[in-house]
C-alpha cells in the first residue's frame, strides 16, 4: 500500500464552481500535512499547510482526519490560474516527507 | 535571499556515465531531500538526510548516490547503473520540528542522449 494516495483525477470544472478532493495516508503516526501546488514543468510549491483544526487560506480550505487518516482541500470560487497539479505531503515521525501523485485540476472559462 | 539552488537546469548525460547534480541551501535547514519525477507522475523519493554525515534511502534509491558533508549541500551521483536516468530530479530542503514545510530548488531535467 503507498503510503500517501491521491484521487489523479483530472477534475475538470468551471469558472466559479467549488472543488473538492482527499488524499489518504496510511501511517497513523503521521505528523505533519501539507499541500503543495505544482504548475507544468516546475518545481512544486506551498499552498497551505494542513492544521488539526482545519484551516483556511482565502479561498482554499484543508481539513485533516486522523480517525480515518486523510486530508482533503476544497477550492471555493475557482479561477484559471488554480488549474494544476495539488500534492497532498505528508511528514512522518522520522522526517521523511512522503508525496502523493497529485491531483490535476483544470478550470475552464 | 534565502532558498534553495540547484544546478545546471538541464543536463545531457551519455549512456554509461556518471554526473552530479547539485543541490544547495541557505536556509540553515537540517532535512534535505532528493526526488525524482516521470511526466505525468508523482515524486518519487530517492535519498533523504536529516544531519550532516547521515542519509537515507528513500524508495528509489538504486542506481543513484549520495553524500552529505556540509549542512548547505546535498548533491546527487546518478550514476551508470541506473538505468532509465532521464527524468526531473528536484531537491528540497526542510527545517526540523515544528510545521516542517519543504523548500524546493528549480530542478534539474536530465536526459540521456
Amino acid at each position: 500500500r503507498k503510503e500517501v494516495e491521491q484521487d489523479p483525477g483530472p477534475f475538470n470544472v468551471p469558472e466559479g464552481a467549488t472543488v473538492a478532493f482527499n488524499c489518504t495516508y496510511s501511517n497513523s503516526a503521521s505528523q505533519s500535512f501539507f499541500w503543495y501546488r505544482q504548475d507544468c514543468r516546475k518545481e512544486p510549491k506551498l499552498l497551505m499547510s494542513v492544521y488539526s483544526s482545519g484551516n483556511e487560506d482565502g479561498r482554499f480550505t484543508a481539513q485533516l482526519n486522523r480517525a480515518s487518516q486523510y486530508i482533503s482541500l476544497l477550492i471555493r470560487d475557482s479561477k484559471l490560474s488554480d488549474s494544476a497539479t495539488y500534492l497532498c505531503v505528508v511528514n512522518n515521525i522520522d522526517y521523511k516527507l512522503s508525496f502523493g501523485a497529485g491531483t490535476t485540476v483544470t478550470v475552464r472559462a | 535571499d534565502g532558498g534553495i539552488t540547484q544546478s545546471p537546469k538541464y543536463l545531457f548525460r551519455k549512456e554509461g556515465q556518471n554526473v552530479t547534480l547539485s543541490c544547495e541551501q541557505n536556509l540553515n535547514h537540517d532535512a534535505m531531500y532528493w526526488y525524482r519525477q516521470d511526466p505525468g507522475q508523482g515524486l518519487r523519493l530517492i535519498y533523504y538526510s536529516q544531519i550532516v554525515n547521515d542519509f537515507q534511502k528513500g524508495d528509489i534509491a538504486e542506481g543513484y548516490s549520495v553524500s552529505r558533508e556540509k549542512k548547505e549541500s546535498f548533491p546527487l551521483t546518478v550514476t551508470s547503473a541506473q538505468k532509465n536516468p532521464t527524468a526531473f530530479y528536484l531537491c528540497a530542503s526542510s527545517r526540523q520540528g515544528g510545521m516542517p514545510e519543504a523548500f524546493f530548488g528549480q530542478g534539474t531535467r536530465l536526459t540521456v542522449v
